[in-house]
């Protein structure tokens, strides 16, 4: 089944201690992104990939590390997490190109005290 | 700062109304435009992605038109029902970096 998996889906951690949230699709796309979703805010993207090797800044990248060392795996890294980083997240892939369509994955729901 | 707005916010209909959203995007350097649904608990998923002015796609009993010289997008929903009820998003694809830029969307409630 095509899709995009998120791990962990909940996770409630405390201030300044570093955390990773996975993200793979089994697609074969080239572009991966990452969003946070706010109340009020919309989804506003944090970092993506064009490729392997390939990522840069989206609107909200502060405090936030990203990675894409392999095509279908595209983690979030949190070095030092802060309680404005409560969020939820979501990771999106699609194949580059105007016209297609993007796919999301779960949602992971993260807490920071 | 690139600019997507939809509305209204938010909309209550009653079983069988038929509706519609817009979504105002930047006139320049398009390349596409997409619509989600996103129903809670849930992940958006992609309804339409249109890519030539004067287009017009339909999905059951939704619709989408888009005006690319304007800049604006309509999303229609005929005969609403309550497992239309969810939020639709927009999102415009400028430029080549591939980014989407998402609008806050349009939260719908319908009412049996």
């Amino acid at each position: 089944e095509a899709q995009v998996t998120q791990n962990p889906r909940y996770l409630i951690t405390v201030t300044g201690k570093k955390l990773t949230v996975t993200c793979s699709q089994n697609m074969n796309h080239e572009y991966m992104s990452w969003y946070r979703q706010d109340p009020g805010l919309g989804l506003r993207q944090i970092y993506y990939s064009m490729n392997v090797e390939v990522t840069d800044k989206g609107d909200v990248p502060e405090g936030y590390k990203v990675s894409r060392k392999e095509k279908r795996n595209f983690p979030l890294i949190l070095e030092s997490p802060s309680p404005n980083q409560t969020s939820l997240y979501f990771c999106a892939s699609r194949l580059a190109g105007s016209s297609y369509e993007q796919y999301f994955g779960p949602g992971t729901r993260l807490t920071v005290t | 700062i690139l600019n997507v707005e939809q509305s209204p916010q938010s909309l209550h209909v009653q079983e069988g109304d038929s509706t519609n959203f817009t979504c105002s995007f930047p006139s320049s350097n398009f390349y596409a435009l997409h619509w989600y649904r996103w129903e809670t608990a849930k992940s958006p998923e992609a309804l339409f992605v249109m890519t030539l002015n004067g287009d017009e796609k339909k999905k059951g009993r939704i619709s989408a038109t888009l005006n690319t010289k304007e800049g604006y997008s309509y999303l229609y929903i005929k005969g609403s029902q309550p497992e239309d009820s969810a939020t639709y998003l927009c999102a415009f694809h400028g430029g080549s970096q591939g980014n989407l830029i998402f609008g806050k969307g349009t939260k719908l409630s319908v009412k049996p």
